[in-house]
């Protein structure tokens, strides 16, 4: 059972948007600490998509978005490509248990 | 070119050992807080260690407190993991990561991982 909720899986067609909710509670996200992105292409490390919370690092296109308010965070893909088929994790620090969480990730699929 | 190479990893039998490391190149290694975090086969992410530039703060998950111990050397640009105890739940693949203070502690650059599997 993971520290942060994430959903299993999400798809959509060639275009549209989907989103990827992360919920987290007040030790962690409801505390104050900043949500990260990652995405994993298969066979590959995972790289950071976004970091605390709704910035892009350089390279990553506009078509993904982050927000985070209180205990949730959620990632937003427009345009969906086909080469977005990959996993999403989402990731933050809990203070109780002094650790960096992980969501159990998400696999998005393109129609 | 900065990069993180991960090696050490292998086949070893339950309750055994293995000491992975992971070199660094291209960034000094001395001003970044390292982790080391793990994929087990068709599964997802988990954090599993952390380690401060100066060795100061350490964190560990609770999945390996007890058993595993990470450290750095700053003149060797290397950061280990040696794990003891080892169980068939550490079988995975181990990556060690850098967290950024320019990305608000986002674990930025990654290796490519080293391979640990644990069965006798």
């Amino acid at each position: 059972q993971s520290v942060l909720t994430q959903p299993p899986s999400v798809s959509g067609a060639p275009g549209q948007r989907v989103t990827i909710s992360c919920t987290g509670s007040s030790s962690n996200l409801g505390a104050g600490y900043d949500v990260h992105w990652y995405q994993q292409l298969p066979g590959t490390a995972p790289k950071v998509l976004i970091y605390g919370n709704n910035n892009r690092p350089s390279g990553v296109p506009d078509r993904f978005s982050g927000s985070k308010s209180d205990t949730s965070a959620s990632l937003a893909i427009t345009g969906l490509q086909a080469e977005d088929e990959a996993d999403y994790y989402c990731q933050s620090f809990d203070g109780s248990l002094s650790a960096y969480v992980f969501g159990a990730g998400t696999k998005v699929t393109v129609l | 070119e900065v990069q993180l190479v991960e090696s050490g990893g292998g086949l070893t039998q339950p309750g055994g050992s293995l000491r992975l490391s992971c070199v660094v190149s291209g960034f000094d290694f001395s001003r970044y807080s390292m982790n080391w975090v793990r994929q087990a086969p068709g599964k997802g992410l988990e954090w599993i260690s952390y380690i401060s530039g100066t060795s100061g703060t350490i964190y560990y998950a609770d999945s390996v407190k007890g058993r595993f111990t990470v450290s750095r050397d700053n003149a060797k640009n290397s950061l280990y993991l040696q794990m003891n105890s080892l169980r068939a739940e550490d079988t995975a693949l181990y990556y060690c990561s850098r967290c950024s203070g320019w990305y608000r502690d986002a674990f930025d650059i990654w290796g490519q991982g080293t391979t640990v599997t644990v069965s006798s």
